[in-house]
């Protein structure tokens, strides 16, 4: 089945901590991106790939990166986990012919910094 | 500066009513316009697209384009409590990036 994958949903870590979110999509997109979005806020976006080994920075400053080795999966990075990270984090991702810019989002990882 | 502006609400309908949404963008290219519905602490779903000036239906939902007062709506028919979301509007240019409103909260009581 079609769908956009983040893992975790859920995390609470220490500041300092280095951590991964992990976001994968089997829609068959080369497009993604990811989001971060506060309670009841708008949605900033950090970063955004349009395919393999092309990555950019959103109009969100972060301190976070990204890699897209493969085209399904596109990884974001914090090297070090501070409490103005926490946030809710969305990967969305689109794709190809007359629907080119319709975004699908994944589930959303919800991150708490101590 | 792309800008796509919606009153933040809420925006308070009775059960069954018809709900009205509506959102202006500031770049004339733009050409793609979309809304997506998201529940509190969810992740924002799509739920309509449209592209070409005029209605476009789907179920309990109707968007409407204009691009010469470069408007955008979203009306919802029977407005279910399970309606009550906050909608985004968004619109899409030149670029695969599309720009999202804050969104305009909807609260649809019994």
């Amino acid at each position: 089945e079609a769908d956009i994958y983040q893992t975790p949903r859920y995390l609470v870590i220490g500041t300092g901590k280095k951590i991964t979110l992990e976001c994968s999509q089997t829609m068959g997109h080369d497009k993604m991106y990811w989001y971060q979005q506060d309670p009841g806020m708008e949605l900033h976006l950090i970063h955004y790939s349009y395919g393999v080994n092309s990555t950019e920075k959103g109009d969100l400053s972060s301190e976070s990166t990204v890699s897209r080795i493969r085209t399904e999966h596109f990884p974001l990075t914090l090297e070090s986990a501070r409490p103005s990270h926490t946030s809710q984090y969305l990967c969305a991702s689109s794709g190809v012919g007359t629907a080119v810019n319709e975004q699908f989002f994944g589930p959303g990882t919800r991150l708490t910094v101590l | 500066q792309k800008e796509v502006e919606q009153n933040s609400g809420p925006l308070s309908v009775p059960e069954g009513a018809i709900a009205s949404l509506n959102c202006t963008y500031s770049d004339r290219v733009s050409q793609s316009f979309f809304w997506y519905r998201q529940y509190s602490g969810k992740s924002p779903e799509l739920i309509m697209s449209i592209y070409s000036n005029g209605d476009k239906e789907d179920g309990r939902f109707t968007a409407q384009l204009n691009k010469a007062s470069q408007y955008v709506s979203l009306l919802i028919r029977d407005s279910q409590p399970s309606d009550s979301a906050t909608y985004l509007c968004a619109a899409s240019g030149g670029s695969y990036i599309p720009t999202f409103g804050r969104g305009t909260s909807l609260i649809v009581h019994p």
